[in-house]
């Protein structure tokens, strides 16, 4: 079955501490992996995708085929890293992204 | 360029009537994916098009239907509504579906509610 899980419904860590938002994925072949952000009262947006391998805002998160993981994390948040994330995969050329069920990152002061 | 935009924002509705949700692309993208997210769930894939013809579905039942028009536009209809179809529409928009290392985005999403 294809299937993105983030375990975590909410992440609550103070200003400056590291943070990881977990992501499992099931999916039989090579999918792409991505990550999507909703700030509050904005539109679901692209944080960044496995392929490319850069580090947007600080960031980065690695593609761990043997585990089935593509864990986002980042050294040291900042309170505007509050927001919703989302995982998502596809699969080749399928034109269909399969969501997680989203983690609330709350940054406090 | 002002995105996807979709219309309307909010809209409510009664149960067994029908729907009517437009999205336009972003400037220069041919393909309209729909997906619908309940409150407190991710998005899930509806269907998407290309060419004006549906070219992928997901486990939705024939009550949502869609169009593509020749502009690239698209509408996505839902007959006989139930309460369980509340939730925000979202429409996602793309160069010739994903695999290309295009990138898909989305609509601000309408919210129906249904009474």
């Amino acid at each position: 079955a294809q299937r993105v899980t983030q375990p975590e419904k909410l992440l609550s860590v103070f200003k400056g501490a590291p943070v990881e938002l977990k992501c499992n994925y099931s999916y039989s072949g090579s999918p792409e992996l991505f990550w999507y952000v909703q700030y509050s009262r904005q539109r679901l947006q692209l944080l960044l995708r496995h392929i490319s391998r850069e580090s947007i805002k600080g960031f980065t998160a690695d593609l761990n085929k043997g585990e089935t993981s593509f864990h986002l994390k980042k050294p040291f948040a900042q309170e505007e890293d509050s927001a919703m994330y989302y995982c998502a995969l596809t699969g080749s050329n399928t034109g269909k992204l399969i969501f997680g069920q989203g983690t609330t990152l709350q940054v406090k002061p | 360029d002002a995105g996807v935009t979709q219309s309307p924002t909010h809209l409510i509705k009664t149960r067994g009537q029908q729907v009517t949700l437009r999205c336009s692309p972003k400037s220069g993208h041919d393909t309209v994916s729909w997906y619908q997210q309940a409150l407190g769930q991710g998005p899930q894939f509806i269907f998407q098009y290309y060419e004006e013809e549906e070219r992928q579905r997901g486990n939705f039942p024939d009550r949502f239907s869609g169009h593509q028009f020749p502009n690239y536009s698209s509408e996505l209809n839902v007959n006989a509504l139930l309460l369980g179809d509340s939730a925000l529409y979202l429409c996602a928009s793309s160069l010739q579906g994903l695999g290309t290392g295009n990138t898909i985005y989305f609509g601000e999403g309408s919210w129906l509610t249904v009474v």
